[in-house]
């Protein structure tokens, strides 16, 4: 059964500080990975989304890696900001099949002064 | 500007009485999807459509209908609510490309009594 699975469920740093988010699959065949950031009550919007060819992808202050040998992938956000205050979900494709989409359960980031 | 629309972005009703949210996009995307979102799961697809008529069930279908008539609009269709469809609610819409965004409306909020 394809999963996606998420750590840590919350996380909570001071502004400027960085971190990193992980996500660990099991979906195949694999297509490509996103994340996403959804603030609370809204729809996620797409923040990278990585082929299996990609090992890195940046989008601002947000980094994604992704190593498709181990199935794990990672979301560094730096220097973060009030703003980054959200859910941050891992969302993997497989090949075929209409690219099903297997979403995780988010990370919880709440970013304080 | 790219959007998903959906209506209403909030609902209460009763038990029993028929409702349908739309949901609309101005991308000319052929992929559209329903998802329902509930706390400590991560989003589950109910329905998706590859194109015009062409539509098929995902992981949660039950209790859902959906139609594709027309390009632009796949509204969602509760024939029946009952308590356990209180969600939060969200259509999506993507171009054919593994790789390609989705973009997600902002999200229904609904309360069956």
């Amino acid at each position: 059964k394809n999963q996606v699975e998420q750590s840590p469920q919350s996380l909570i740093i001071l502004e400027g500080k960085n971190c990193t988010l992980q996500c660990n699959y099991t979906v195949s065949p694999f297509s490509n990975l996103r994340w996403y950031k959804q603030d609370t009550g809204r729809g996620p919007v797409s923040l990278t989304i990585m082929t299996f060819s990609e090992n890195t992808k940046s989008n601002g202050r947000y980094t994604a890696t992704l190593d498709a040998d181990t199935k794990q992938s990672s979301l560094h956000i730096t220097a973060s900001q009030l703003s980054d205050s959200a859910s941050y979900i891992c969302v993997v494709s497989a090949r075929g099949g209409g690219n099903k989409l297997t979403f995780g359960t988010g990370t919880q980031l709440k970013v304080e002064l | 500007e790219a959007q998903v629309t959906q209506n209403p972005r909030y609902l209460i009703t009763v038990t029993g009485k028929k409702l349908t949210v739309t949901c609309s996009q101005n991308m000319n995307h052929e992929y559209m999807s329903w998802y329902r979102q509930d706390p400590g799961l991560g989003l589950r697809q109910i329905y998706y459509s590859m194109n015009v008529e062409v539509t098929d069930k995902g992981d949660v279908p039950e209790g859902y209908k959906v139609s594709r008539k027309e390009k632009r609009n796949f509204p969602l269709i509760l024939e029946s609510p009952s308590p356990n469809q209180t969600s939060l609610y969200f259509c999506a819409s993507r171009s054919h490309g593994p790789g390609d965004e989705q973009y997600f409306g902002p999200g229904t909020r609904l309360t069956v009594t």
